[in-house]
């Protein structure tokens, strides 16, 4: 089965600094790879997705990256906020036929 | 995105006694699914909710442990059989909806059992 890593565990970056957090997966049919940011308390909610036509997405400070060969794909936030402290989830999976496999999460410290 | 409504949002249970936790959504979708997420941890895919047919167990989960319902497109329950402080957990209900890949999860249940 899907098996994602995901790095760091841990991130702390000061305000306005960009963060970078990178998962790989080992299942070659994963073909959707999302980001789910989940606040303290609350559920996850998806901020940004990729799928496997696609090498790169962005959305405003938000952008994803994907290469396929090496099968890895990364989350980058540019000028951080401190609401943008939180734990961030990457997930994979094989799209409308398949579940989705969570990578342990990084949690994102944005100091002020 | 399809609106999820999950209860209970929380319960606190005795060891022993069974919980059982409703997933309703707004529109018919392809795929339910269950997860479990311990405090401080990721979320772990429990099962797959088949739509009239026994649901799809993942390694380490069993159905006599974690029977699952979906009599049809838009409601899913997962009851907690006899319960230990072991699945003091969050559970949630996700979805897919058909012709986009975009999976949506309810509330959550915070189950403590005591």
């Amino acid at each position: 089965g899907e098996n994602v890593e995901q790095h760091p565990s841990t991130l702390s970056v000061q305000e306005g600094d960009s963060a970078v957090i990178k998962c790989t997966y080992s299942d070659s049919a994963s073909n959707y790879f999302p980001w789910y940011k989940q606040e303290l308390g609350k559920r996850p909610q998806l901020i940004i997705d990729i799928r496997s036509n696609v090498g790169e997405k962005k959305d405003q400070r938000i952008a994803v990256t994907l290469n396929k060969t090496a099968k890895h794909f990364s989350l980058h936030i540019t000028e951080t906020q401190p609401e943008d402290s939180a734990v961030y989830f990457c997930a994979a999976s094989r799209g409308s036929q398949g579940n989705l496999i969570f990578g342990k999460g990084t949690k994102l410290s944005v100091k002020p | 995105s399809a609106v999820i409504s999950q209860k209970p949002s929380r319960d606190i249970c005795q060891r022993g006694t069974s919980l059982t936790i409703q997933c309703q959504v707004d529109s018919q979708v392809t795929m339910m699914f269950w997860y479990r997420q311990q405090p401080g941890q990721s979320l772990t895919l429990i099962a797959t909710a088949n739509q009239g047919s026994e649901a799809t167990y993942e390694s380490g989960f069993v159905i006599d442990k974690f029977p699952i319902s979906r009599p049809n497109l838009t409601f899913s329950t997962l009851t907690v059989s006899n319960m230990s402080p072991e699945d003091s957990s969050i559970y949630l209900c996700s979805v897919l909806r058909q012709a986009n890949y975009g999976y949506t999860f309810g509330s959550g249940t915070r189950l403590t059992v005591v």
